[in-house]
């Protein structure tokens, strides 16, 4: 099966500062698929990537891919207390199944 | 091997028909949820339990029950399915709200 492993595992930081979210996979990455999840709430989609080298930016959130490293990073810029919550990735392995991250928990203090 | 197992992986239901979703998970994680995925839509959060004997609601519960007995299981009860309901169906679990998830490998419910 296709293991995802995130880094950190969780992240505190001051308001303003930039952070970077990493997401490896054991497996080639067909599609790689960026959440994030506040409590109680359903994860809220933010972005896919599906070729090696890919970026995608969504306001102050950029994604991008390294398909051949296996690995996606998801970095923030000048974070905010509404960045706060936690960040999974997801994979596709085009056998109709998906795998996810263990997720990594942001605090952004104000 | 220590995880969140699922049962079915796959499944037919006729408009009307009741079943219910299997999720199990050997941890000792007092975190559950089900949520559901959509194409273009990503995952939605069904029912979520926070321990055994306690569940609520999230953001799409019409048309589902959960009950958490035991804090090992965590089932997904589908009332009356109706063809809204086709979907890919993902149970996790988590030792807090604040700690990784692990997720089982899904349910891919069609409703005909």
């Amino acid at each position: 099966s296709q293991e995802l492993e995130q880094s950190p595992q969780s992240l505190i930081v001051q308001e303003g500062k930039n952070l970077t979210i990493n997401c490896t996979s054991s497996k080639t990455l067909y599609g790689l698929y960026w959440y994030k999840q506040k409590y109680g709430e359903g994860l809220i989609f933010l972005m896919m990537l599906q070729k090696g080298g890919e970026e995608k930016s969504h306001e102050k959130i950029t994604a991008k891919l390294d398909e051949k490293k296996q690995q996606s990073s998801l970095h923030i810029t000048a974070s905010q207390p509404s960045h706060a919550g936690i960040y999974l990735c997801g994979a596709d392995d085009t056998g109709n199944q998906f795998y996810f991250g263990t997720g990594t928990s942001l605090t952004v203090i104000p | 091997n220590a995880g969140v197992t699922q049962t079915p992986k796959f499944q037919v239901l006729k408009t009307g028909q009741s079943m219910t979703l299997q999720c199990a998970q050997d941890m000792n994680h007092e975190y559950m949820s089900w949520y559901r995925q959509d194409p273009g839509m990503g995952l939605r959060l069904i029912h979520y339990s926070v321990g055994a004997g306690i569940t609520d609601q999230g953001e799409v519960p019409n048309g589902y029950n959960v009950s958490r007995s035991t804090t090992e299981d965590f089932p997904l009860r589908l009332l009356s399915a109706a063809p809204s309901q086709t979907s890919v169906y993902f149970c996790a679990s988590s030792y807090s709200i604040t700690y990784g998830y692990t997720f089982g490998s899904g349910t891919r419910l069609t409703v005909v």
